[in-house]
């Protein structure tokens, strides 16, 4: 089956550290994307990315950063400068990089910092 | 500046009874519409969209989303729903003037009550 996977689904860190969540896709999608959600605020985009090796900041990419070596995959690092980071992340991805294309969203990584 | 408000952030509504979630938008330039659905702890999946052509959008699971151009609105409708609708469901505007825009609005939360 063709989807997106994020590991792990519940996250744990300790102020100050960095932690990756992971984004893999094999729907051979050439965009894919990051979004931070919380309680009533919706979905904020952090980073997309169109092609491998090329990604651009979205709202909020203040503390954060991505990688895109390969197509399939987008990993996604909460740095220490994140004030913050306690959040549900999910990662998404869409054929191209039109409007008109939905997304397809992976089930989230849910990330507590104290 | 594009926007998207969605001004229920809950909408109880009892089983078999029909229900509308609002979604209304603000941009410049032409827009494409799209209605997700997410349920507890999982990422989003899309009920419909609205790219041209007619108003009247069909989506999964017996929804349906009417474009009103003049109004910049585009409601969710249900003539009946079922207790396994209970969730939150997402509006997202997307428009390409020079930069890619992608907007989700805050999301309504269902809950279909017995």
């Amino acid at each position: 089956d063709g989807g997106i996977t994020q590991s792990p689904k519940y996250l744990f860190r300790k102020e100050g550290q960095n932690v990756t969540l992971s984004c893999e896709q094999n729907l051979n999608h050439d965009a894919m994307y990051w979004y931070r959600q919380d309680p009533g605020q919706g979905l904020r985009l952090i980073y997309y990315s169109q092609i491998v090796n090329d990604f651009q900041k979205g709202d909020i990419a203040e503390g954060y950063s991505v990688s895109r070596e390969k197509k399939e995959s987008f990993p996604l690092t909460v740095t220490s400068a994140q004030k913050n980071p306690t959040a549900f992340y999910l990662c998404a991805s869409s054929i191209g990089l039109l409007t008109t294309y939905e997304q397809y969203f992976g089930p989230g990584t849910r990330l507590t910092v104290t | 500046a594009q926007s998207v408000t969605q001004l229920d952030s809950q909408v109880p509504v009892f089983e078999e009874a029909p229900v509308e979630l609002r979604c209304n938008y603000s941009s410049s330039v032409s827009v494409y519409l799209f209605w997700y659905v997410q349920y507890p702890n999982q990422g989003l999946q899309l009920l419909l969209k609205y790219l041209s052509g007619s108003t009247l959008v069909k989506g999964i699971n017996g929804f349906e989303a009417e474009f009103n151009k003049s109004q910049t609105s585009f409601h969710l409708r249900k003539p009946s729903v079922h207790i396994s609708d209970t969730a939150e469901y997402f509006c997202a505007v997307s428009e390409f003037s020079g930069t890619y825009k992608y907007i989700f609005g805050t999301g309504t939360r269902l809950k279909v009550l017995a």
